[in-house]
């Protein structure tokens, strides 16, 4: 079955910075678009950031545009989330999910356990 | 942007009941050249990852109970649970993928009594 792991999450104070990874097993990693969503404390699901199967297109939410960064490594079946000055406000579990194969216009079929990220002081 | 919204917030039924959860979005989700509504439903149970129910709005996910049930079009949608069962306690989300923003309504919170 697919299989998304997240890793990387833990305390950071503000300011600071944090990358995420996700490990990506039983599929074709290089074949789909991958996606961040992220859950803030006791709230909804909110999309954070995907990128294209050859990383040519990125596409952000408006609130991490200048401070978090998608990648990916196909060779490793890896997906990123660099994430730079960081706010209160970015605290929240972060997940992994599988988007769509050969479009960006996709559910999500398939999501990781999630990582937490704490940004407190 | 679109905005999806959902009703209610929460809901508190009992065993064997009928939940009827609403979403609504702030413009067509319908892709006129394909006939398709780019409306997902997610159920995510308490400390777990969310869940793919329902895609094109009313596609079952493999696996789904069919007493789960996803209808609409356009910008009003409908998920159903049929006989509540107690594992169906969760926040169920809605998600346009019509767009970039791949949007989520607020969730709604099914609690059982």
């Amino acid at each position: 079955d697919v299989q998304l792991v997240e890793s990387g999450g833990g305390l950071v104070q503000p300011g600071g910075s944090l990358r995420l990874s996700c490990a990506a097993s039983k599929f074709t990693f290089n074949a789909f678009w991958m996606s961040w969503v992220r859950q803030r404390p006791g709230k909804g699901l909110e999309f954070v950031a995907h990128i294209k199967e050859d990383a040519s297109e990125k596409y952000y939410v408006d609130s991490v545009k200048g401070r978090f960064i998608i990648s990916r490594d196909n060779a490793e079946n890896s997906l990123y989330l660099q994430m730079d000055g960081l706010r209160v406000e970015d605290t929240a579990v972060y997940y992994c999910a599988r988007g769509g194969r050969d479009t960006q216009y996709q559910f999500f079929e398939f999501w990781g356990q999630g990582a937490p990220v704490t940004v407190s002081s | 942007d679109i905005v999806m919204t959902q009703s209610p917030g929460s809901l508190t039924l009992s065993l064997g009941e009928r939940a009827t959860i609403k979403c609504k979005s702030s413009q067509s989700v319908l892709y006129k050249s394909n006939n398709k509504n780019y409306l997902a439903w997610y159920q995510q149970k308490p400390g777990q990852s969310p869940k793919l129910l329902f895609y094109w709005a009313s596609t079952r996910q493999s696996g789904v109970p069919d007493r789960f049930s996803g209808s609409g079009s356009g910008t009003d949608f409908t998920l159903t649970i049929n006989s509540l069962q107690a594992e169906d306690v969760a926040v169920y989300y809605c998600q346009e993928y019509y767009t970039t923003r791949h949007t989520f309504g607020q969730g709604t919170k099914l609690q059982i009594k």
